[in-house]
Parts: C-alpha cells; structure tokens; sequence
C-alpha cells in the first residue's frame, strides 16, 4: 500500500515564477491537508481539502496560493510569481475521514532564487 | 491550539539510556495531542493519538502520556537505540483536523 505521494521532491524556482506541488494522498483517503515549514519553523497549517471542495484554507496566504483536490488526479498547490520568503519546505497529508490520524508525504523542498 | 512547545530543543543520549520529553500545549479549546517521528528526508510516520485525559499509549519501547488538564503530554523511548535517532514532534489539534505543530526534539543516540 503506497503512502502519501508528493512530486516533486525538490524544485527552484526564479523570482516571479510559478510553483505547482502535487500530492497524491493514500488509496482510500479523500482528505488531503497542506502544511509549510518555514526555517526554523514547526509546521503551519495552511488548508484542508475534500474531493472538489475546499473545506478550511484559514491558514493560506492571501494573495498567491491557491490549493485544489479535484474528482481525479492530485492535489494541486500553487504558488503565483513566488518571492524568496516562499521557500520553504511543503508538506501534504492525507486521511480517511477528518483525522484523528494523518499520514505525511515526504515534503517538497521549494527553493526560490 | 495555538501554541504548542516542545522541550528539550534536542538530546544526545547513549545505546540503552532511556528517555522522554515534554510537549506543552494551551489545555483549552483541546481536541487531540500527536506524536509523529520524523527521520531526515523521509515522512513523518504517525506515532501516537490520544484525546483523553490520563490516556496511555505504548507502541514496543516507547509510550506516550497526556495530562489534558494541566496541558501536557511525555513521550518516552526505554533503551534507546541508534535507530531510534529522529525528531520527535509534538502536534496538538483544537478541532479534529487543523493540527499546530511543535519544533520538535531532535534525538541522537550514540551506540
């Protein structure tokens, strides 16, 4: 049984281009949960998703960052015309019904120079 | 929750030392505390969930506790081994999904 999928492991990107962040979560799970760790950070929670449903974004940016979870494929992150303090390290998890146990990816590593 | 501590930052202990740290959270507006251990370059793996007050978990030589009322949970790792090196986090939930994470203690074991 895979785990929680995310591609890629590592991308850079230049000043005002755009990230995409995949996340395929576990078969059987259709809750898939966005976190960022900044340096020297914990984890920050930034939104949480159903199958074509937004369920709670309070903790996303503004301006930028969108997220979706549609009917097929991954979930989607996505960063507009990134900006240095964007990097940072994101991190998908997935569960079957609301928690109480979300299982991680291995992160994506966005670096923008 | 908005405010989860974890104490020590990090610990170097020996092959056989048994040890435990702390995570401190806000003991209102509680849903549920998470121990996840978390190696370098791989996914935190899920450790532990409790919601109960005076709950006790155990999974081979580490066990968990949680003191809902005074805003506290322990983990401790008996014998330690060099394989049980990783970052500890802490992750307490004020809902049953939106968790706030600690920094984590970083755990070395010297054989």
């Amino acid at each position: 049984n895979a785990g929680v999928m995310q591609n890629p492991r590592h991308l850079v990107r230049r000043r005002g281009q755009e990230a995409r962040l995949r996340c395929s979560p576990m078969k059987g799970h259709s809750h898939v949960y966005w976190y960022r760790q900044l340096p020297e950070e914990g984890l920050k929670f930034m939104v949480y998703l159903q199958k074509e449903n937004i369920i709670d974004e309070s903790g996303m940016p503004k301006e930028r960052f969108s997220a979706e979870f549609p009917k097929e494929g991954p979930s989607i992150l996505r960063i507009q015309q990134v900006v240095r303090g964007d990097s940072a390290a994101y991190f998908c998890a997935s569960s079957r019904l609301q928690a109480p146990e979300q299982y991680f990816g291995p992160g994506t590593r966005l670096t923008v120079t | 929750i908005l405010n989860v501590e974890q104490s020590p930052q990090s610990l170097h202990v020996q092959e056989g030392d048994s040890t435990n740290f702390t995570c401190s959270f806000p003991s209102s507006n509680f849903y549920a505390l998470h121990w996840y251990r978390w190696e370098t370059a791989k996914s935190p793996e899920a450790l532990f969930v409790m919601t109960l007050n005076g709950d006790e978990k155990k999974k081979g030589r580490i066990s968990a506790t949680l003191n809902t009322k005074e805003g506290y949970s322990y983990l401790y790792i008996k014998g330690s081994q060099p394989e049980d090196s990783a970052t500890y986090l802490c992750a307490g939930g004020g809902s049953n999904y939106k968790l706030t994470f600690g920094k984590g203690t970083l755990l070395t074991v010297n054989p």
